[in-house]
Order: C-alpha cells, then structure tokens, then sequence
C-alpha cells in the first residue's frame, strides 16, 4: 500500500510567476485535500477534491485552483505568486469522499515547501 | 471561521517526564477530533480519532481524553522519551462541516 507521494519537495519562484504542485493519493482514497501552512500557523485548509469535482473550499482567492484526475491524484495551481504564499502545501488523502463522516482521517504527504522571492 | 486553539505552543520536557496539552474546540454541532504527530520532515500522521463525548484513547505510553460538552481534549505522553519530540496536531470536525481545522499545534521537544 503506497502512501501519499508529493512533487516537487522543494521549490523557489518570482513573485508573479505561477506554480503547479502534484500529489498522489494513497491507494483506496477517492477525496484529496489540500492544506498551506505557513510558518508559526497550523495546517489552513484550501480546497478538498472528490470524484474530480471540488468539494469544498477554504478561505482561499480564485488563484488557487486545483484538479483532480480519474486515478484520484491531484494538482494544486498558484497564479501571480504573491510573498505571502510561501509556505509548506501538503496535501492529504483520505476515503469516503462527499459524505466524510467524522472518523475519516487524513493520510498526509511530506509536503511541498514553496518559497517565493 | 471555527476557532480551535492549541497550548502549550512549545514544550520542551526531560527524558521520563510526563506531560500533557491541550486542544479547545467549539462546543456545539461536534462530529470528531483527531490527534496527529508530525515528526520533523515527515508527513503528519493519525493518532486518536474521538468521536464520543468521554472517549478515552490510548497507545502506548500515550493517551487522549474528549470532553465535547465543554470543548476540549487532551493528550498525555507518559514517560516522555526523545523519540516522542514532534509537533503534535488536533484537528475538529464540527459546526456543519467534515472537514477539520487544524489548530497550530504544540512542539515538543523530549531532551535526553
């Protein structure tokens, strides 16, 4: 059983260039989501993907946007980065999908560590 | 926005201490608080998941307590050892949502 794997590890951009971030589910995990956690803050929740449809979305502007293919991994896009958005992005899978009942955990990945110049 | 709160925010204990911290959640409309332990440059991983008010928790040397009346979980770690330092996670699931918010978490730090 594979756990969640994602790309790149690290990465450096421009402010104002743009960004895409991948991410695998866990094997048997239909809904993704992603989460930005910047320094000193816990884990901001950004959207969550099921069945390739969002399904829920924090407080985040429309350039983040997301997708997520029939194999269940996803990508999160960030256009015209901003300082602000430098931070760690993880993204976790878990079953169950629309309907989460409470005890569904989340599977996390190591993470993604943007830093935007 | 859901407040859920974490503190201490860091803690540093020495090998064999027992220790414990807390998460505050809202009280009303409450589904499930997890637990998780994210170890420096690892993935966070799933402790507990507590879903009834009362829930008890344990593994190994630690613990949770759930009290969802009054908006609050604990967790212990008893007999603290350098393999426990981490940043520990609570995340509530509630107010019309199944999809948790994270507090910030406490760090920490087990010195041999």
């Amino acid at each position: 059983e594979t756990g969640v794997t994602q790309s790149p590890t690290h990465l450096i951009k421009t402010r104002g260039q743009q960004v895409t971030l991948r991410c695998s589910s866990q094997s048997g995990h239909n809904t993704v989501s992603w989460y930005q956690q910047a320094l000193g803050q816990g884990p901001q929740f950004i959207f969550q993907y099921y069945r390739e449809e969002e399904n829920g979305r924090g407080n985040f502007p429309p350039r983040f946007s997301g997708l997520q293919f029939p194999n269940y991994s996803s990508e999160l896009n960030v256009n015209a980065l901003e300082l602000d958005d430098s931070a760690l992005y993880l993204c976790a899978s878990s079953p169950g999908g629309g309907g989460n009942s409470g005890a569904n955990v989340l599977t996390f990945g190591a993470g993604s560590r943007l830093t935007v110049l | 926005i859901l407040n859920v709160e974490q503190s201490p925010q860091s803690l540093h204990v020495q090998e064999g201490d027992s220790t414990n911290f807390t998460c505050s959640f809202p009280s009303s409309n409450f589904y499930a608080l997890h637990w998780y332990r994210w170890e420096t440059a690892k993935s966070p991983e799933a402790l507990f998941v507590m879903t009834l008010n009362g829930d008890e928790k344990k593994k190994g040397r630690i613990s949770a307590t759930l009290n969802t009346k009054e908006g609050y979980s604990y967790l212990y770690i008893k007999g603290s050892q350098p393999e426990d330092s981490a940043t520990y996670l609570c995340a509530f699931k509630g107010g019309g949502s199944y999809i948790p918010t994270f507090g910030r978490g406490t760090s920490l730090i087990v010195h041999p």
